[in-house]
């Protein structure tokens, strides 16, 4: 079975800085898909960035950008230039590309971003 | 805004109680997938349906069952409520199915249940 790990119940970081959130995930498929969700204080969940395994370059949205190492099955997220809005949660979720559509999430980490 | 819509945002309701909650998908999406998140089990897939048709099932308890009807919204049924089932539960939608174009899943605010 898939499972998605994420090892950092908290983080915080200052205002302006670079912060990294982990993510692992265990699966024996080839074929899927990563991604980092925020939920922020009003509970909606936003897609912030998406990586598909057969590409082995690492996504960038803006100030987000991933390190998707797939022989570790590691998926780190990089916030750079960090603003009091990133404040929030983070999950880390996993879907495989074909056969089932249901997303996988880790536990997440509650980032806290500090002026 | 994701353009999921859920309702209602907030229910409260006592054990033993059902309920119904609702959900309308982006235009255009055909897909609906319900989550739930809970403190002790984090989010959880519970169903997904297609087109009006049930489409992959997860952790979903017998006491709770779900339709999509032939204008795409759908609801989420739940019975003989118990303590345990209070969470916020989430509803998404996508245009397709796996295998098909990559696509997303766009999440509605959700709506929290507290059962006392």
């Amino acid at each position: 079975a898939q499972t998605v790990t994420q090892s950092q119940p908290e983080m915080s970081v200052q205002e302006a800085e670079t912060v990294t959130l982990s993510c692992t995930y265990d699966t024996s498929e080839s074929d899927y898909y990563l991604f980092w969700y925020k939920q922020p204080p009003s509970r909606q969940m936003i897609l912030v960035i998406r990586q598909e395994a057969y590409k082995q370059q690492n996504a960038t949205e803006n100030r987000f950008s991933v390190n998707f190492q797939k022989a570790a099955k590691s998926f780190s997220l990089k916030i750079s230039d960090s603003q009091l809005g990133d404040a929030a949660m983070y999950f880390c979720a996993y879907r495989l590309l074909y056969n089932t559509d249901k997303l996988i999430f880790g536990t997440g980490t509650r980032l806290q971003v500090f002026p | 805004d994701s353009g999921v819509t859920q309702t209602p945002k907030h229910l409260i309701t006592a054990t033993g109680q059902r309920v119904t909650l609702r959900c309308s998908p982006r235009s255009g999406d055909l897909s609906v997938y319900w989550y739930q998140q809970s403190l002790d089990q984090g989010l959880q897939f519970l169903i997904q349906y297609y087109n009006g048709e049930e489409r992959a099932k997860g952790n979903i308890l017998e006491r709770f069952s779900a339709q999509q009807f032939p204008d795409l919204h759908s609801e989420l049924n739940l019975s003989s409520l118990e303590l345990g089932d209070s969470a916020l539960y989430f509803c998404a939608s996508s245009v397709g199915l796996a295998g098909m174009a990559s696509y997303e899943q766009y999440f509605g605010p959700g709506t929290r249940l507290t059962v006392t």
